[in-house]
């Protein structure tokens, strides 16, 4: 059955930490993991990293796709009260169209 | 441009009514999802659709449930009857099939059943 693994569960840091948000999967024809973040409402959709792009970046978020070791991790850098959220990663496969979510990450930056 | 679009916002019902919960995906969006959350088992996906055809409902809990989608700008979830373990949070999503295109959600409707 395919999985997708997060870790932490919940992490506390300070303004202006970095962290590190892990995600692991198993998946059968893996075609592509996203990041989303979810604050009070809809997860709102952060990263794509597919075969042909293993590492993005978007100001403060940064995000690599380790295809051998089936696992992506989710960098914050220099971290603001408004990173606090949930971070969920979701695998694709190639078969079908579905997409399967983590239990997410549990974020909080206290001031 | 108008997002993924779901109501009600809220829904408050007893044990044993009917529920509907409705969404409007992305103009161009060929593929719909719905997914159920909760604190214990996180975004669930319940049912998706390719081009208005269910695809896959092998998430769908029980025979309590069912999705239509009559057309590329409507789909609906129904519950009937309802009960209180169905109370979570409803998302309904969806994106380009086939284009490499992540999933736009809705706002969610809660769904709380007494």
């Amino acid at each position: 059955e395919d999985k997708v693994v997060q870790s932490p569960l919940s992490l506390v840091v300070h303004e202006g930490d970095t962290v590190t948000l892990n995600c692991s999967y198993e998946v059968t024809n893996f075609r592509s993991l996203l990041w989303y973040k979810q604050e009070k409402k809809a997860p709102t959709f952060l990263f794509m990293l597919t075969s042909s792009g293993i590492e993005k970046k978007s100001g403060r978020l940064s995000s690599i796709l380790d295809k051998k070791e089936l696992s992506s991790i989710l960098n914050i850098t220099a971290t603001q009260t408004g990173d606090s959220a949930i971070y969920l990663c979701a695998v694709e496969p190639h078969t079908g169209n579905q997409f399967y979510f983590g239990t997410g990450t549990s974020l909080t930056v206290i001031p | 441009d108008a997002g993924v679009i779901q109501s009600p916002r809220h829904e408050v019902t007893e044990m044993g009514q009917e529920v509907t919960l409705r969404c409007k995906p992305i103009s161009g969006h060929n593929s719909l999802f719905w997914y159920r959350q909760t604190m214990m088992r996180g975004l669930e996906l319940l049912i998706y659709f390719n081009n208005n055809v269910p695809i896959d409902d092998s998430g769908m809990p029980e025979d309590r449930f069912s999705a239509k989608m009559p057309n590329a700008s409507f789909s609906t979830l129904k519950i009937q009857p309802s009960e209180p373990r169905d109370s979570a949070v409803y998302f309904c999503a969806s994106s380009l099939w086939g284009l490499d295109s992540p999933l736009h959600f809705g706002n969610g409707t809660r769904l709380t059943v007494t």
